[in-house]
């Protein structure tokens, strides 16, 4: 399949483990987030989006913070499973204009069982 | 599955040549988006099309082109390849141009030599 983020940072974590992935934003307008998992051979998934109305959002097993003052995102994965290794981008809207979106960089999540 | 199809999945092409990718949306979206994503690195836009017209373009130069059409299927079109253009073209489909989320084909890897 494809290799996706061959050079990104990597965040190792034992199965059952929390993870915890960070991400800064650049556009202090942005005003819709959203995490995505891409493993390899695929397209990135929608994991959880939060809008900039709200500094917390939560899914199953995943919780997205958001710190409007510092620009910064992040994913918090409970109890991490073996399926959770992909890599993990955040995605901002671009001027505001809903599902255009600006991609972070991307980390690498690897589960040891 | 998120029911978005690209074609085809792999593709050579000689630089100075042209190149067409295509896109199946998920049935019912109206919204097409293609991003340009390079080994390690995260998905950037480049252009967005909401029932047939162009809504948004990202910082992609004129030989970067596209396509909806009334099924809203939708082509990528790139002229005059370049090296660099060598990466993995991602099409995502939506329910419109707002806050929807965003669902993704597998992608096509395009190599430029």
């Amino acid at each position: 399949g494809e290799s996706v983020g061959l050079h990104l940072p990597t965040l190792s974590v034992q199965e059952g483990d929390n993870s915890i992935i960070n991400c800064a934003y650049s556009n202090s307008a942005s005003d819709y987030f959203i995490w995505y998992k891409q493993e390899s051979g695929k397209g990135p998934q929608f994991i959880i989006d939060i809008r900039s109305n709200m500094d917390k959002r939560q899914g199953q097993r995943v919780t997205v913070l958001l710190n409007k003052t510092v620009k910064h995102l992040s994913l918090q994965i409970a109890a991490t499973q073996p399926g959770d290794s992909a890599v993990y981008f955040c995605a901002e809207n671009i001027n505001n204009a809903g599902n255009m979106l600006t991609f972070g960089g991307g980390t690498r999540l690897m589960v040891k069982p | 599955e998120t029911g978005v199809t690209q074609s085809p999945t792999h593709l050579i092409k000689t630089r100075g040549q042209q190149v067409t990718l295509r896109c199946s949306s998920q049935s019912g979206h109206n919204t097409v988006s293609w991003y340009q994503q390079a080994l390690g690195q995260g998905p950037q836009f480049i252009f967005q099309y909401y029932r047939e017209e162009e809504n948004g373009r990202g910082n992609f130069p004129p030989r970067f082109s596209g396509l909806q059409f009334p099924n809203y299927s939708s082509e990528l079109n790139v002229n005059a390849l370049e090296l660099d253009d060598s990466a993995l073209y991602l099409c995502a489909s939506s329910l419109g141009t707002g806050e929807y989320e965003a669902f993704f084909g597998q992608g096509t890897r395009l190599t430029v030599v």
